[in-house]
């Protein structure tokens, strides 16, 4: 079965300074790998997916995700953080064999807290 | 684009009614809905999976009797909890499948007394 990790329950960033939210996965062969960010009485807004090809993906709000392989990683950069960052993050995994279809696992989830 | 709405935003019952709660894809068909189930400070749990004009797929320890739900049309899945208990309160969000990414509607707070 597979599985995501986001080992990071709480991270604080001050304004301006760069971020990483980690994500890891348990998975037979490469899945798919999304990023979503949950604000409050929002619902989940997709921020970047990686089906194949380029590893480095670009997402929205500036936001962008390597994944690598070797280390079942699929981590969320962002060079600046701003204050409208503040949120709920979430890495997610799909069943390749589903062709997207299917339903994702999401990770436990990192809030990310902003200081002035 | 890819908007999903969820209808109510927030629902209190009593113990023993029946809640329905209501997924719409606003600007685009889904075939393929899913409904999640989301506790505090947890991850989205998959409950099941809703395809238009078949049965739903129910996850593994999710009572299809007790989470009923129906996919009429190529926009709208609703989740029906039946018997509401206080064990089911919890924040419920739907998704609709696009090309290939889900869209998530913004969620429903059920809280049964």
């Amino acid at each position: 079965a597979q599985s995501v990790t986001q080992p990071d329950i709480h991270i604080t960033v001050s304004e301006g300074a760069s971020l990483e939210l980690r994500c890891n996965y348990s998975y037979g062969a490469t899945p798919y790998l999304f990023w979503y960010v949950q604000s409050p009485g929002q619902g989940l807004q997709l921020l970047l997916k990686y089906f194949s090809g380029d590893t480095l993906v670009q997402g929205i709000k500036g936001f962008e995700a390597e994944f690598k392989r070797s280390q079942s990683s699929f981590n969320l950069r962002k060079p600046s953080v701003h204050w409208s960052d503040a949120a709920e993050y979430f890495c997610a995994v799909g069943d390749v064999s589903g062709g997207g279809a299917d339903g994702l696992t999401f990770g436990k989830g990192t809030h990310l807290i902003i200081q002035p | 684009g890819a908007v999903v709405s969820q209808h109510p935003s927030r629902v209190i019952c009593k113990s023993g009614t029946s809640v329905k709660i209501e997924c719409r894809s606003l600007d685009f068909q889904a075939t393929t809905m899913f409904w999640y189930r989301q506790f505090p400070k947890k991850s989205l749990m998959l409950m099941a999976t809703s395809n238009e004009g078949s049965k739903a797929t129910y996850e593994q320890g999710v009572e299809k009797d007790k989470f009923l739900i129906n996919h009429a049309s190529l926009t709208l899945s609703t989740l029906t909890v039946t018997s509401a208990h206080p064990e089911d309160s919890s924040f419920y969000i739907c998704s609709a499948l696009g090309t290939d990414t889900q869209y998530f509607g913004p969620g429903t707070r059920l809280t049964v007394l």
